[in-house]
């Protein structure tokens, strides 16, 4: 089955509110995690990304949030805008170096208006 | 990102025929995958390679080969194509790590 999931598969924002998309992995040896922001017709863009050994990383309006505890890893984007409207993946590596990165299913963020 | 570029950007094909991907990198990158995208199933990797002379199996490998054929340059084949490879297909390349791969645009492939 998957180790990195989303909660949900589609989420819907205002423009200007703040949003929080979440992720759920299961491998507690990931040390190393990603955001990638996918728009229609194109590849993963790269967001933010953040180590094991952190629980916080802030980049330009987004911020990611590491909870090892629960393992539980979240996107936070202030100020939404609609150029914001994407496909969102959270994506794991798991050990040194590691092979690939495992990608969750991704959800949809619609920003209206 | 032009950094990463894919060949053909889209295709349709028949049940049968063999087709390869191409896919080339100006970033220097060492590391370089082939991943499949299909709807409600996010990203999976299908090959992946850490430099000319190295070749490795990802998650979903069966029906496919790949080529290494220079640094910048990994090329992906389907020996015998069937309807269930109809996806989209992204090229990837890291450097040392997986770390912040940077993606192709992608090739749409349709095997009717």
């Amino acid at each position: 089955g998957e180790s990195v999931g989303l909660h949900l598969p589609t989420l819907s924002v205002q423009e200007g509110d703040n949003s929080i998309i979440n992720c759920a992995y299961s491998n507690s040896a990931s040390d190393y995690f990603i955001w990638y922001k996918q728009e229609s017709g194109k590849g993963p863009q790269f967001i933010i990304d953040i180590r094991s050994n952190m629980d916080k990383r802030q980049g330009q309006r987004v911020t990611v949030l590491l909870n090892k505890t629960v393992k539980h890893l979240s996107l936070q984007i202030a100020a939404t805008q609609p150029g914001d409207s994407a496909v969102y993946f959270c994506a794991e590596n798991i050990g040194q170096a590691g092979t690939a990165l495992i990608f969750g299913k991704g959800t949809t963020l619609s920003v209206s208006s | 990102d032009a950094d990463v570029t894919q060949t053909p950007r889209n295709r349709i094909t028949k049940t049968g025929k063999r087709i390869m991907l191409e896919c080339s990198q100006t970033k220097g990158h060492d590391r370089m995958y082939w991943y499949r995208q299909d709807p409600g199933l996010g990203l999976r990797l299908i090959y992946y390679s850490f430099d000319v002379k190295d070749i490795n199996k990802g998650e979903i490998s069966d029906g496919y080969s790949v080529s290494r054929q220079a640094q910048a340059k990994f090329s992906l084949s389907l020996e015998s194509a069937i309807p269930n490879q109809t996806a989209l297909y992204f090229c990837a390349t890291s450097e040392g790590t997986p770390r912040g791969q940077f993606f192709g645009p992608g090739t749409r492939l349709t095997v009717l």
